[in-house]
């Protein structure tokens, strides 16, 4: 498969825990894109990289939320000191520079008790 | 105010009706995304669209720039179609990461 992966699928954590997704892009596409779901409710704009610089993040990405893309492929989404208020999907997606049709991973979901 | 409206919010139909998404938006656009989201979270995008029509099988979108207005349309609707279908726009002269969103249609087929 050479679509846009993520890793885990779903994620249960207690609040307080620190929790990591990753994102594996469709290899040659240089611009990675975090967003977040809750439901009922369209995606919202997180963060996003072109390569390995991280060009834009959201006022929705407070300082307990990390995102790195060291190499400019895999990305990783560090969530620290969960709060409930956390639980939701995290999507990812990417792109080629100059065509933004995007390609989106299957998500992942994260519930924090 | 969402810049993106979606009617209806929610659409359950028979199997083979012809079905009608309608997106709203208040902002000038660059392209507008439709994009298709089954149970479990994956995303795909449908299309893609700056002006006019686009068909791709049974599904059709068209847009009206000067009317800030797209429409996705099903025709002989199947139960496999059921997902929530997302109306995105992308704002002029910005690329995905300032991508809005609409709150989407469920819609369902019944068989």
């Amino acid at each position: 498969d050479t679509g846009v992966s993520q890793n885990p699928r779903h994620k249960i954590t207690k609040r307080g825990q620190n929790v990591t997704f990753r994102c594996d892009p469709i290899s040659e596409h240089n611009r990675l894109y975090w967003y977040r779901q809750t439901l009922g409710q369209g995606p919202e704009f997180l963060t996003y990289f072109q390569n390995e610089a991280q060009l834009e993040k959201s006022r929705l990405l407070s300082d307990r939320f990390s995102a790195e893309r060291p190499k400019g492929s895999f990305s990783t989404l560090e969530i620290q000191r969960t709060e409930q208020g956390d639980s939701a999907m995290y999507l990812c997606a990417s792109s080629i520079r100059g065509n933004e049709k995007l390609f989106f991973g299957s998500g992942t979901q994260l519930s924090v008790l | 105010k969402n810049e993106v409206e979606q009617s209806p919010q929610n659409l359950t139909a028979q199997e083979g009706e012809f079905i009608t998404i309608n997106c709203s938006y208040s902002v000038g656009i660059s392209a507008l995304h439709w994009l298709q989201q089954h149970p479990g979270g994956g995303i795909v995008s449908l299309f893609m669209l700056s002006s006019g029509k686009k068909k791709h099988g049974r599904l059709i979108a068209t847009i009206n720039i000067q009317e800030k207005h797209s429409s996705l349309h099903i025709t002989a609707s199947h139960p496999r179609d059921s997902a929530v279908y997302i109306c995105a726009v992308l704002p002029l002269d910005f690329g995905n990461e300032k991508l809005t969103f609409g709150t989407g249609t469920r819609l369902t087929i019944i068989p």
